[in-house]
């Protein structure tokens, strides 16, 4: 089977940096895709890994390891609109998406 | 970005009847749309891949005859969920790549709004 695991919450203050971690276990790999969703909204791209190492953009940094089929979104400089769910994903050789179980991150003041 | 929609927002309709969901790609051409399906507090499960002027792919344990795919243009699939029940209530969201100008897709997916169901 596929899986994709996640914590399940995380929780954080303003100005903190959290990392939030996923591990894969998929059928195919093409890359780790990481998206954000508020509550009822659809998912933003955030990031996409397909090689080893680390990729950042602005506040948001994401890093891959193939070979330990893990990969971490880490948020900088957390602000109260970063509170959401995010979800990695894997991108697998047909271009679907099988998204990971979710972490609902709140940060507070 | 891409833009993708998705019409209605959201949807009230009585057990049994059958509800359609658009999903159009704005200003870009899609091939292969993506269908989700999304309960509560719970991660995006892929229903099936729209693919244009062809049947739809199924994910295991979806039900093609119960939820009806239709990729009639390169802008536009449709998702029929058919003598809908109240289990079939959730949030059903498509989505998107798009073809940058070399043919191939770029990395992210675009996702339209969503559409909430609810069936009474």
């Amino acid at each position: 089977g596929q899986s994709l695991e996640q914590p399940s919450e995380v929780t954080a203050v303003e100005g903190a940096i959290v990392q939030i971690n996923c591990t894969y276990q998929t059928s195919g790999f093409y890359g780790l895709s990481w998206y954000q969703q508020h509550d009822g909204g659809a998912p933003t791209f955030l990031s996409y890994n397909a090689l080893d190492g680390l990729e950042e953009t602005g506040r948001f940094s994401s890093f891959l390891s193939r070979s330990d089929s893990y990969g971490y979104l880490l948020l900088q400089e957390l602000q109260m609109k970063d509170s959401a769910s995010y979800f990695c994903a894997v991108r697998d050789s047909t271009d679907k998406l099988i998204f990971g179980t979710g972490t609902r991150l709140q940060v507070f003041p | 970005g891409a833009v993708v929609s998705q019409h209605p927002s959201w949807v009230i309709c009585k057990s049994g009847t059958s509800v359609k969901i658009e999903c159009r790609s704005l200003d870009f051409q899609a091939t292969t749309m993506f269908w989700y399906r999304q309960f509560p507090k719970q991660s995006l499960m892929l229903m099936a891949t729209s693919n244009e002027g062809s049947k739809a792919t199924y994910e295991q344990g979806v039900e093609k005859d119960k939820f009806l795919i239709n990729h009639a243009s390169l802008t536009l699939s449709t998702l029929t969920v058919t003598s809908a029940h109240p289990e079939d209530s959730s949030f059903y969201i498509c989505s998107a790549y798009s073809l940058g100008t070399s043919g191939r897709t770029y990395n992210e997916q675009f996702f339209g709004p969503g559409t909430r169901l609810t069936v009474l």
